[in-house]
């Protein structure tokens, strides 16, 4: 059965560029999240998508925004890139929503992204 | 305060030894917990979950959840040099969060 798989692996942008993230989640998942990964702030939560809506949002600023497609594959975007946006960027799918308290996530490989 | 918290360490364990990494969390409400396990440059693994006060055991691992003191932990017996890695405390508090980490090595 095939992971969670993430495109690109690697990104160099520019400040003030901005950047699309994909992900395709476990076939028969549902949810997609998203995580943030520095050596600073460990994981942060992004958002969370279920069933092409969003359920759930961390706090970050609006430059960071996703979408979910009728087949789970997600996608992330960030606009007017700053330094402080190069980060690790993880996907992590599961069964059922975060609300299901006890669904595990599954991570994929992530995307690093460096702005300079 | 921030809601999972977790010493980076590194914690230097001898192999063999029992390994024994903590975690706490500030929420209450918090419903179900998570062990995940970090390589360096690969993305985290789960390890264990536990939902309820006790421990739960799965081979070498054994997770304990306390939620009177809001405190989880995962102990690793007969620690091997494959389980250095970074491992990663989250709980369920509306969405899932993550603590910082714990590094943990294991010297031969």
């Amino acid at each position: 059965k095939a992971g969670v798989t993430q495109t690109p692996r690697y990104l160099i942008k520019t400040r003030g560029q901005q950047v699309t993230l994909s992900c395709s989640p476990i076939s028969g998942h549902r949810s997609v999240s998203w995580y943030q990964q520095t050596p600073g702030q460990g994981l942060q939560f992004l958002f969370e998508y279920f069933s092409e809506t969003q359920r759930n949002k961390g706090n970050f600023p609006g430059r960071f925004s996703g979408r979910q497609f009728s087949n789970s594959r997600s996608e992330m975007n960030v606009s007017t890139l700053e330094l402080g946006d190069s980060a690790l960027y993880l996907c992590a799918s599961s069964r059922q929503s975060q609300s299901s308290y006890n669904s595990p996530l599954h991570f994929g490989n992530g995307t690093r992204l460096t702005v300079t | 305060q921030k809601e999972v918290e977790q010493n980076s360490g590194p914690l230097s364990v001898p192999e063999g030894a029992i390994a024994s990494l903590n975690c706490t969390y500030s929420d209450r409400g918090s419903q179900s917990f998570f062990w995940y396990r970090q390589y360096s440059g690969k993305s985290p693994e789960l390890i264990m979950s536990i939902y309820s006060n006790g421990d739960k055991e799965d081979g070498r691992f054994t997770a304990q959840l306390n939620k009177a003191s809001q405190y989880v932990s995962l102990l690793i017996r007969d620690s091997q040099p494959s389980d250095s890695a970074t491992y990663l405390c989250a709980a369920y508090t509306g969405k899932l969060i993550f603590g910082q980490g714990t590094t943990l090595q294991v010297k031969p």
